[in-house]
């Protein structure tokens, strides 16, 4: 498609599993990035990649959180052993080339842990 | 993690009303962009702003750079009922700092009534 698409659309899991997020930007961005929303907040910067080195994990919350991309495509964010307070919208976006460039995002994956 | 202020937190407006809201950093920035997020989806970018003073329109929409650099304004004129959602700003921190990062603002709630 056009835009950026993530998977799944909605989550929900046990407490302690790990659960896997894709991401599929749009065709020739470079730059990757994901974000954590929770309810009624803003967006929390996790990751960005610059092709399928990642030079600014900062955000990442814990050990828990890692993530990977394959070349210029498609990135996966793994939780591993969740908690209720992963519970949250995780939305992805891209851009060209990064710096300046405005970041266009998917509609997000909300996750909910039981 | 560091997200901007924005103001007002919500507003309820009559349609037909202009509306005014504001973001602001204690940093400098030399980016400044303005999203809309509707329920469900992720946010959509409405304006970009690259230079200390611009200000910029995209339909009924302006949104300007603060000559300060540490803050931005985003009017909507005329309100309709389709500009509920929750408006987000986002800044760049000045390319020295060596990260491609946006900081995000805690959104702005806009609700219009008919």
């Amino acid at each position: 498609g056009a835009g950026v698409s993530q998977s799944p659309s909605n989550k929900v899991t046990e407490k302690g599993k790990d659960v896997e997020l894709r991401c599929d930007p749009i065709s020739g961005h470079t730059a990757l990035y994901w974000y954590r929303q929770r309810l009624g907040q803003g967006l929390e910067f996790l990751i960005y990649f610059q092709g399928n080195s990642a030079p600014d994990k900062s955000g990442l919350p814990s050990d828990r959180f890692s993530a990977e991309r394959t070349g210029e495509s498609v990135s996966t964010l793994t939780i591993q052993r969740t908690q209720q307070e992963d519970s949250a919208v995780y939305l992805c976006a891209s851009s060209q080339t990064g710096g300046d460039q405005p970041q266009h995002f998917g509609d997000g994956t909300r996750l909910s842990i039981l | 993690g560091q997200q901007l202020n924005q103001s007002p937190q919500s507003m309820f407006i009559q349609e037909g009303e202009d509306v005014s809201m504001n973001c602001t950093s204690s940093s400098i920035f030399n980016t400044w962009l303005w999203y809309k997020q509707d329920p469900g989806e992720g946010p959509v970018l409405l304006i970009a702003l690259y230079k200390a003073g611009e200000l910029t329109s995209n339909g009924r929409l302006t949104a300007q750079f603060g000559i300060t650099r540490k803050d931005s304004f985003l009017n909507i004129s005329a309100s309709i009922p389709s500009d509920v959602g929750i408006y987000f700003c986002a800044g760049r921190n000045p390319p020295f700092s060596g990260t491609y990062k946006y900081i995000f603002g805690t959104g702005t709630r806009l609700k219009v009534l008919a």
